[in-house]
């Protein structure tokens, strides 16, 4: 599985969006881009996953560059029950018996 | 529909003891998993279960032993208690998504501390 970059952390004002970055420079053409966020002391919560196309949901949106190299997470209003720490993680698409290889992850706080 | 359910939510030891840590799920999925976190980390997995009677070990499975007793339930056992073994520990299962990928749910994790 392809190793992604994050910044260690990241702060965001309440009501503004939300960009978070993730680098995957070595991604495979079979690899997909998940993210999932881990909000303090409870499990991890799938966000959003792609391909190469952008993709959107009721949570977030995720653009992929055209190289798929990098990724941006965006959380278009960001309020203060996002704080969190959002983990990119690179591999291929996740079957029904595969893991996930969680990195250190951005910790987002959203402040007033 | 509860999701993932763990089985303590604390729990202290002392060096040697042994405990089982119980999840259960009632989402119908085939696939469950035990992870560790420790303070700052990422989390790391320790063994899965792709189906029912089956078991594999994860990256860190030193000290640890799983049971998937029924396709709902899957339990982590800590034969011997050491003190590296204090971590937050997460059961997860997979389902499916869209046709093509899975998305796992985690449990709320159990907090265990081990002197």
């Amino acid at each position: 599985d392809a190793k992604t970059t994050q910044p260690p952390s990241m702060d965001c004002a309440e009501g503004r969006a939300a960009n978070l970055p993730c680098n995957h420079s070595t991604i495979s053409g079979n690899e997909y881009v998940y993210w999932y966020r881990q909000i303090h002391s409870q499990g991890p919560q799938y966000i959003i996953h792609g391909l190469k196309n952008n993709e959107t949901n009721e949570m977030a949106s995720l653009i992929i560059t055209e190289d798929r190299k990098s990724s941006t997470l965006i959380l278009p209003h960001a309020t203060l029950r996002d704080t969190a720490v959002y983990y990119c993680i690179v591999r291929v698409a996740l079957g029904s018996q595969g893991n996930l290889i969680f990195g250190k992850g951005t910790k987002l706080s959203v402040k007033p | 529909n509860a999701g993932v359910t763990q089985t303590p939510k604390f729990q202290v030891l002392k060096t040697g003891q042994s405990m089982t840590l119980q999840c259960a799920q009632d989402m119908n999925h085939n696939s469950m998993y035990w992870y560790r976190q420790d303070p700052g980390m990422g989390l790391r997995l320790i063994y899965y279960s792709a189906s029912e009677g089956t078991t594999d070990k994860g990256e860190v499975p030193n000290g640890y032993n799983v049971s998937r007793l029924n396709k709902r339930e899957f339990s982590l056992r800590l034969e011997s208690a050491a003190p590296s073994q204090t971590s937050v520990y997460f059961c997860a299962s997979s389902g499916r998504r869209d046709s093509w990928s899975y998305e796992q749910y985690f449990g709320p994790g159990t907090r265990l501390t081990v002197t």
